[in-house]
């Protein structure tokens, strides 16, 4: 099976502009989770999304937006960049909705914030 | 929420010597510790896991303790090799949000040939 894919890998913005990423998850998962990695604050969750429905969100502010589709490939926007932004966004898929489970992870999108 | 501290930061063992990275948790309802290792520019990839209903598990040179009355886990790699090195990170799953991670700061494991 593939793994977790994000489009695009690297991305530069600069302050104010807004950015869409993707995740297509491993075929057959039906999770997708989304976290942000920085050096100064590790990896932090942002939100989880199941059957097109957002499940749980994390401490980030309402910039912080995401969706998924009904093929299960979910995306996630922030709006306003502040250079704070810049980080490694990751997304994970897990395979079912019950319990706790495995999660792979993608490769990451690099957002540079300028 | 659920809050992970992870020790030491930084850990630099001899080839062929064991590594012990330590995690503790604040909710005693997590019921699921993931270990994950990360290479330079690379994703984090599930090494083993552990969940609350056992003490111990083992993946050949890879264990993990539980202790859920002291609310800690650990990580032994026992024969350390150099592919060994990387950033491992533990994570606890808050209670009722089994796909929310919360991740400790991660330990950054040298083994030196």
């Amino acid at each position: 099976k593939a793994g977790v894919t994000q489009t695009p890998r690297y991305l530069i913005k600069t302050r104010g502009q807004q950015v869409t990423l993707s995740c297509s998850p491993i075929s057959g998962h039906r999770s997708v989770s989304w976290y942000q990695q920085t050096p100064g604050q590790g990896l932090q969750f942002l939100f989880e999304y199941f059957s097109e429905t957002q499940r749980n969100k994390g401490n980030f502010p309402g910039r912080f937006s995401g969706r998924q589709f009904s093929n299960s490939r979910s995306e996630m926007n922030v709006s306003t960049l502040e250079l704070g932004d810049s980080a490694l966004y990751l997304c994970a898929s897990s395979l079912k909705a019950g319990g706790p489970n495995e999660q792979f992870f993608g490769p990451g999108t690099r957002l540079t914030v300028l | 929420g659920e809050n992970v501290e992870q020790h030491p930061s930084t850990l630099s063992v001899q080839e062929g010597d064991s590594a012990v990275i330590k995690c503790t948790y604040s909710d005693s309802a997590s019921n699921y510790f993931p270990w994950y290792k990360q290479e330079l520019g690379k994703r984090p990839q599930l090494i083993i896991d552990i969940r609350s209903n056992v003490g111990e598990k083992k993946d050949q040179r890879i264990a993990v303790t539980l202790n859920k009355t002291a609310k800690h886990f650990s990580l032994h790699i026992t024969e350390t090799q150099p592919e060994d090195s990387a950033v491992y990170f533990c994570a606890a799953t808050p209670s009722g949000s089994a796909r929310q991670l919360t991740f400790g700061s991660g330990t950054q494991l040298t083994v030196l040939p």
